[in-house]
């Protein structure tokens, strides 16, 4: 069970957006910057949106992040088949003082 | 461009200890700039904090891992190393090591561990 709430999978048309949740509590994201991983299959993570909603240099400006409260969402338009990947939400959280990430979410670009 | 490896052991017997290292290469080895980490993929599953080292000299572990875990660092041979006493087969893992900025923005290919009976 992870500290912060993904949906465990999420599919898409070629050119549309999607929204990537990720639900946290005061100790976690509303407390500290969230950041987004994207993970291609066999190969390791790669930061894309670090404090909220600065993109990584080289991250295109389909990917970006927002934070409200204790939610983040990752937004991705213009999907594209290579997008296909497995997304992940990360931040820090000072009740458990741990680093924490979502469980990910899996998305398919049909 | 910076680059981390992971080595050591693909397989470990259970209730013996992992070891694994980090080399970093093509830029600053830095602990007293850049905080340094350990994360993990179980086969299939999502990722797990494992341990930084902190910049400032402090090691912060994870809740479900201190007591079992240790950090070093080697700065003269831009070395970063964790040890994980007593395996079971629930630290079978992709093993990833990572620099931490508030975020964790250089990762290592990682290391498949499978822990035997």
């Amino acid at each position: 069970q992870s500290v912060l709430t993904q949906p465990p999978s999420m599919s898409a048309a070629p050119g549309q957006e999607v929204t990537i949740s990720c639900s946290g509590s005061s100790s976690n994201i509303g407390k500290n910057y969230v950041s987004w991983y994207q993970q291609l299959p066999g190969t390791a993570p790669k930061l894309l949106i670090f404090e909220n909603d600065k993109r990584q240099s080289g991250i295109p400006d389909r990917f970006s992040g927002s934070k409200s409260g204790t939610s983040a969402t990752l937004a991705i338009t213009g999907l594209q088949t290579g997008d296909e990947a497995d997304y992940f939400c990360g931040t820090w959280d000072i009740g458990l003082r741990a680093a924490v990430f979502g469980g990910g979410t899996k998305l398919t670009v049909l | 461009q910076l680059q981390l490896q992971e080595s050591g052991p693909g397989l470990v017997k259970a209730s013996e200890t992992l070891s694994l290292s980090c080399t970093i290469s093509g830029g600053s080895f830095s602990t007293t700039t850049y905080s340094w980490a350990w994360v993990r993929q179980p086969p299939g599953k999502g990722l797990e904090w494992i341990a930084t080292f902190y910049y400032g000299g402090n090691t912060y572990y994870s809740p479900s891992l201190m007591g079992r875990v240790t950090l070093s660092v080697d700065t003269s041979k831009n070395l970063f190393s964790m040890r994980l006493k007593s395996v079971t087969a629930a630290d079978t893992a992709v093993y990833y090591c990572a620099r931490y900025d508030y975020e964790f923005d250089y990762w290592g290919q990682g290391t498949l561990v499978t822990v035997s009976s």
